[in-house]
Order: structure tokens, then sequence, then C-alpha cells
């Protein structure tokens, strides 16, 4: 069965670069989700879309914009790194506003040097 | 205050032995929906099981069983006959504010060993 499928797998920037970070759902899927995992931390939601729309958001940086694409996928850019922008970046995605599955990508792990 | 409380930083089971992990959880909303996801050292989150708050059955997919106790705001994971390559990090987490592509908010998780 397809899976989320992010893009790049591993990245690595230099503070202050600029990163995008792409996010393919499930086919039929209309809901992406976007969290970021710290080194031994749990995950924490950064931002969701519905059908194109921004849904929710949580303890997304200013300096981070995502969107969601006609297609359903969706990218997340992130400016003026940070070295503590460090982490393990996951797409979910799932079928609806009821979300019952969430199904997680991959996840793009970011390093910042 | 924690939405989402796993108390047990660590557990270790014996091969082919049932394992319960806890988790416990607070909200106000009547609607929510709780998930376990397993997170093995290669840093992918693989869905495991979904209870919704108004399934009045406990769900259960395969080794996995989700023990729902609604009164009490628990929502344990059984594995049964663990097996060695269920050694990884487990995080329970919630999802309020049906009707909404809401977030998931995550525990602190339980690493689990198996060991023969």
């Amino acid at each position: 069965a397809a899976g989320v499928i992010q893009s790049p797998r591993h990245l690595i920037k230099e503070k202050r670069e600029t990163a995008t970070l792409k996010c393919y759902p499930i086919p039929r899927h209309d809901t992406v989700y976007w969290y970021q995992q710290g080194p031994g931390q749990d995950p924490q939601f950064l931002i969701s879309f519905y059908e194109k729309m921004q849904s929710d958001k949580g303890s997304i940086p200013d300096r981070f914009s995502a969107q969601q694409f006609s297609d359903y996928h969706s990218e997340l850019n992130m400016s003026s790194l940070e070295l503590g922008d460090s982490a393990l970046y996951f797409c979910a995605s799932s079928s609806g506003l009821a979300g019952e599955e969430q199904y997680f990508g991959p996840g793009t792990r970011l390093t910042v040097t | 205050a924690q939405k989402i409380t796993q108390t047990q930083p660590g557990m270790f089971v014996q091969e082919k032995e049932a394992v319960t992990l806890d988790c416990t959880y607070d909200t106000s909303d009547q609607s929510y929906g709780l998930f376990w996801y397993k997170q093995p050292s290669s840093g992918e989150m693989i869905f495991l099981i979904y209870q919704g708050s108004y399934d009045e059955q406990n769900a259960t997919e395969g080794r996995y069983s989700l023990n729902f106790q609604k009164a009490r705001k628990s929502a344990n994971l059984v594995i049964s006959a663990s097996q060695l390559g269920d050694s990884a990090m487990y995080f329970c987490a919630m999802r309020e504010k049906p009707g909404t592509a809401s977030k998931l908010t995550f525990g602190t998780g339980t690493r689990l060993q198996v060991t023969l």
C-alpha cells in the first residue's frame, strides 16, 4: 500500500540558510499535518491543512511557513535556520476531518550546523 | 497540565510474554480520539491502533489491543506474544476538537525492550 512520502530524507544546512521540506500524502488523503521531533523528545505539532486550507496551527515559528497545493502535497518552508531547528520533521496524512488514522511519513532529518 | 501521561520511561518484557504500556489522558471534550504509535530506532512513526471516545468496544489490531477505561481516562496498549521486533519507543497520543484537522498531542513515550 502507498504510504506518505517525504523528501528529502536527510538535509544538512548552515545557520541562516533556508530549507524546503516536501510531503506527498497517501492517495485520496486530503489532510496533511506537520510535526517536529527534537532529539529525545515527543513530536510537536506545527501546522495542518485540510483541502488546501490551513486548519490548525501549533507552535510553528514565524520563520516557518507551509502550504498545501492543488494535488494535496504540502511543503514546509524554513528560513533563517537556527541550530535549534535540528530535528526530525514528520508529515502525516489522513482522510477527511475525522482523522481516525493519521499515517506518518518516514520523516526528514534536518541538521543545522 | 499534561494532556497525555506515560509514566513508564522504560519497560522490559521477555519474548512471547504480554506487556501493558500505560497511558492516561486529560480532556474536557466529550469526543476525542486516542492513538498509539511505534517508533523504532530507525525513526519512522508507525500507526498501531486507534480508539474513539464513543467506541464501546476496545480496539484490537492483531497482537495489539487497547484497554480503554473512559471513566479512569486511561488507554493502555497491550501487546500480546511479544517479539524481538517489538523493541521500540511507543507513543500514546490524543486528538481533540473533532471535525477539524486537529493536532495529535503526544505523551513522552515508553521505551520497550524485548529480551530473549
